[in-house]
């Protein structure tokens, strides 16, 4: 069945490291998208990529690093330089030329220990 | 980004029929989308409008007046199930499909 992977579900990190949260789709889906989303708030867009090798900053880029190396696969890096970066990690992936929304994985939730 | 504005949290109760109200800002807009999250999950789609008017889909339906920046969700026939936060998107302008999400609003629905 084709659908979208995020690993791991949990994560803990220590302060000043970097951590890098996967995302796999299997959708044949153009475009790929990282939000982050806190407690009692709605999704916040971090980077998105609608082709391989490019990508473009969201709302909250600063702090967070992508790469789109494949179609398939879309990392997101949080960095040290990230000062607050508990929280629930959603990527997301979507047919370019389709309205009927994203396809979500099921997240990640970071917390910084 | 856009501002898009949905109340907080309603109350509802079972059997009944609720609408959840989204404001967005006009300027740009290319289409809305409405999801539903329960807490701890990924968000599921539900509908998406792009021509003013309503469009239904079983119990749930999503009307559009892109003149007025507003649009509503309606659920019928409250079921437990549906206790959830519904979160109202639109596209950003010029940004391909990236989707601009309000901050959700949280429907608890009663016995």
């Amino acid at each position: 069945d084709g659908g979208i992977t995020q690993s791991p579900k949990y994560l803990f990190r220590k302060e000043g490291q970097n951590v890098t949260l996967s995302c796999e789709q299997n959708l044949n889906h153009d475009a790929m998208y990282w939000y982050r989303q806190d407690p009692g708030q709605g999704l916040r867009l971090i980077y998105y990529s609608q082709i391989v090798n490019d990508f473009q900053k969201g709302d909250i880029a600063e702090g967070y690093s992508v790469s789109r190396e494949k179609k398939e696969s879309f990392p997101l890096t949080v960095t040290s330089a990230q000062k607050n970066p508990t929280a629930f990690y959603l990527c997301a992936s979507s047919m370019f030329d389709r309205d009927y929304g994203y396809t979500f994985g099921s997240g990640t939730r970071l917390t910084v220990v | 980004g856009q501002n898009i504005d949905q109340p907080t949290e309603m109350t509802a109760t079972e059997g009944a029929i609720v609408q959840i109200n989204c404001t967005y800002q006009t300027s740009g807009f290319n289409g809305l989308f409405w999801y539903q999250q329960h807490a701890g999950e990924a968000p599921t789609f539900l509908s998406y409008n792009v021509l003013d008017g309503l469009e239904e889909k079983g119990r749930f339906s999503s009307f559009l007046s892109r003149s007025k920046g507003y649009s509503y969700l309606l659920l019928k026939e409250l079921q437990m199930k549906d206790s959830a936060s519904y979160l109202c998107a639109v596209k950003y302008p010029n940004s391909g499909y990236a989707l601009n999400f309000g901050k959700g609003t949280s429907l608890l629905v009663t016995p």
